[in-house]
C-alpha cells in the first residue's frame, strides 16, 4: 500500500485566500484524523471521522477551518479565509480500527505544509 | 476529555548512554499507549506501543514502562545512536473502539552527542 497520500505537500498563499489540503486514507481504514503542528503547539488534533461521519471536531480551531470524507477514499481540509497564523504542518492520518488486528496504530502522511503570507 | 503531558521538552545525552522520556496522562479509560519518533523534516512513525494489560515492553535498545495507578508511562532508549536523534511524541488511546481518538504528549526533542 502506498500509505496515506496528502496533497498538497507545500502550499504558500496571500492572507485570506481559501486554502485546500487533500487526504487519501489507506486503502481499508475506517478512522481518519486531522492533526496540525506547530512549534508552539505541538500536534493538535483537528477533527476525526469514523466510516465517514464526523466523531470529534471540537479541535477545529474556529469557524474559518472545516473538514468532508465525502468517501472511505478521500478527505478535505478547507480554511477560509487564511490567515498567516494558520501555518504549520497539516498532517492527515488513519487508522484500521479493528481491535483485533493491529488495535488503534496510527498512519500519518507526510504532511502539507502550509505557510500564509 | 484526554490530556497528556510529556516531560522533558528536550533531553540531550551522550552518545551510549540512556535516555528517559516520561508521560503523564489523565483518563483513566486510556488503554493504550503508543510512541512516535519524527526525524527533521518528516512524518510521525510508531516505534512501540505498550496496552494496559501490560506493564512493560521491549524490542531491542527501546522500553516502554507502564504504572496505570499512578497514570504514568515511560520510554527507555538504551546505548543511544546518534540516528535516535529525534522528535519523540507519546500518546494515549482509549484503544479497542473504532472511533476512539489519540491524544498526543506536546514531544521531547532528543539530541545525542558524540
Amino acid at each position: 500500500d502506498a500509505g496515506v497520500i496528502q496533497s498538497p505537500r507545500h502550499e504558500v498563499t496571500e492572507m485570506g485566500q481559501e486554502v485546500t489540503l487533500r487526504c487519501k486514507p489507506i486503502s481499508g481504514h475506517n478512522s481518519l484524523f486531522w492533526y496540525r503542528q506547530t512549534m508552539m503547539r505541538g500536534l493538535e488534533l483537528l477533527i476525526y471521522f469514523n466510516n465517514n461521519v464526523p466523531i470529534d471536531d471540537s479541535g477545529m480551531p474556529e469557524d474559518r477551518f472545516s473538514a468532508k470524507m465525502p468517501n472511505a477514499s478521500f478527505s478535505t481540509l478547507k480554511i477560509q479565509p487564511s490567515e498567516p497564523r494558520d501555518s504549520a504542518v497539516y498532517f492527515c492520518a488513519s487508522t484500521p480500527g479493528h481491535p483485533l488486528s493491529s488495535g488503534n496504530t496510527i498512519y500519518f502522511g507526510e504532511g502539507s505544509w502550509l505557510t500564509v503570507v | 476529555g484526554e490530556n497528556v503531558e510529556q516531560h522533558p521538552s528536550t533531553l540531550s545525552v551522550q552518545e551510549g548512554d540512556s535516555a528517559v522520556i516520561k508521560c503523564t496522562y489523565s483518563d483513566s479509560a486510556s488503554n493504550y499507549f503508543p510512541w512516535y519518533k519524527q526525524e527533521l523534516g518528516k512524518r510521525p512513525q510508531l516505534i512501540i506501543d505498550i496496552r494496559s494489560n501490560v506493564g512493560e515492553k521491549k524490542d531491542q535498545r527501546i522500553a516502554v514502562t507502564l504504572n496505570k495507578t499512578a497514570k504514568h508511562f515511560s520510554l527507555h532508549i538504551t546505548e543511544t545512536q546518534p540516528e535516535d536523534s529525534a522528535v519523540y511524541f507519546c500518546a494515549a488511546s482509549t484503544g479497542y473502539s473504532s472511533a476512539s481518538k489519540i491524544i498526543f504528549g506536546s514531544g521531547t526533542r532528543l539530541s545525542i552527542r558524540p
